[in-house]
């Protein structure tokens, strides 16, 4: 099956720094990534979806300075959570499809967000 | 507006069948993805219908009715592992995933 990778997978910061997440599809090529963050016990939110060599779509509510998205290869993604505070603490999931339509997104394994 | 309605616990025997329903309203429809959630980890890919019937894959079959706006993932033969959250995720005419919060499945020895 499609593997997509997450890295780092646990990043503990103090407030006010920059942390940057990356998302790479292993075996397939990623036309579109997507980011989510999920709280405890929570639903699933999709933060951006972002097509391979175009700026990111953001959903309505997430600030797209703050949480910076880029996407400049088929494989890789990359999310910067900017200057960050403790409620920005959370689990930060990346997924890529193939396509941009019908295909299955398939999701990393998660990095989780501590910020003192 | 687009939503998801699915039971948010479950408790099941191991050994035996459990069936997670699944109802939905979206803004268009491009099929509907069961995707399964253990605790701190993130969503693995259990099975994707667009036409309407049953997709039988191992032990999970996942149904569909896409005039009810209806799906159901059925569990046979349970194991321990299987304890875990079940995403219900249709798609829309925009070929985006909508979430709910998913059903929490428990099951006991």
């Amino acid at each position: 099956g499609a593997v997509v990778s997450q890295h780092p997978s646990w990043v503990i910061c103090k407030s006010g720094t920059s942390v940057k997440i990356e998302c790479r599809s292993l075996d397939f090529q990623a036309t579109t990534m997507f980011w989510y963050r999920q709280f405890p016990k929570q639903s699933l939110m999709l933060m951006a979806t972002s097509n391979e060599g175009s700026k990111a779509t953001y959903e309505q509510g997430v600030e797209k300075d703050k949480f910076l998205i880029n996407h400049a290869s088929l494989t890789l993604s990359t999310l910067t959570v900017t200057s960050a505070h403790p409620e920005d603490s959370s689990f930060y999931i990346c997924s890529a499809r193939e396509g941009q339509g019908l295909e299955t997104q398939y999701f990393g394994p998660g990095t989780r967000l501590l910020v003192l | 507006g687009q939503n998801i309605d699915q039971p948010t616990e479950m408790t099941a025997t191991e050994g035996a069948i459990v069936q997670i329903n699944c109802t939905y309203q979206t803004s268009g429809f491009n099929g509907l993805f069961w995707y399964q959630q253990h605790a701190g980890e993130a969503p693995t890919f259990l099975s994707y219908n667009v036409l309407d019937g049953l997709e039988e894959k191992g032990r999970f079959s996942s149904f569909l009715s896409r005039s009810k706006g209806y799906s159901y993932l059925l569990l046979k033969e349970l194991q321990m592992k299987d304890s875990a959250s079940y995403l219900c995720a249709p798609m829309d005419s925009n070929y985006q995933l909508i979430w709910g919060a998913g059903t929490k499945l428990i099951i006991k020895p």
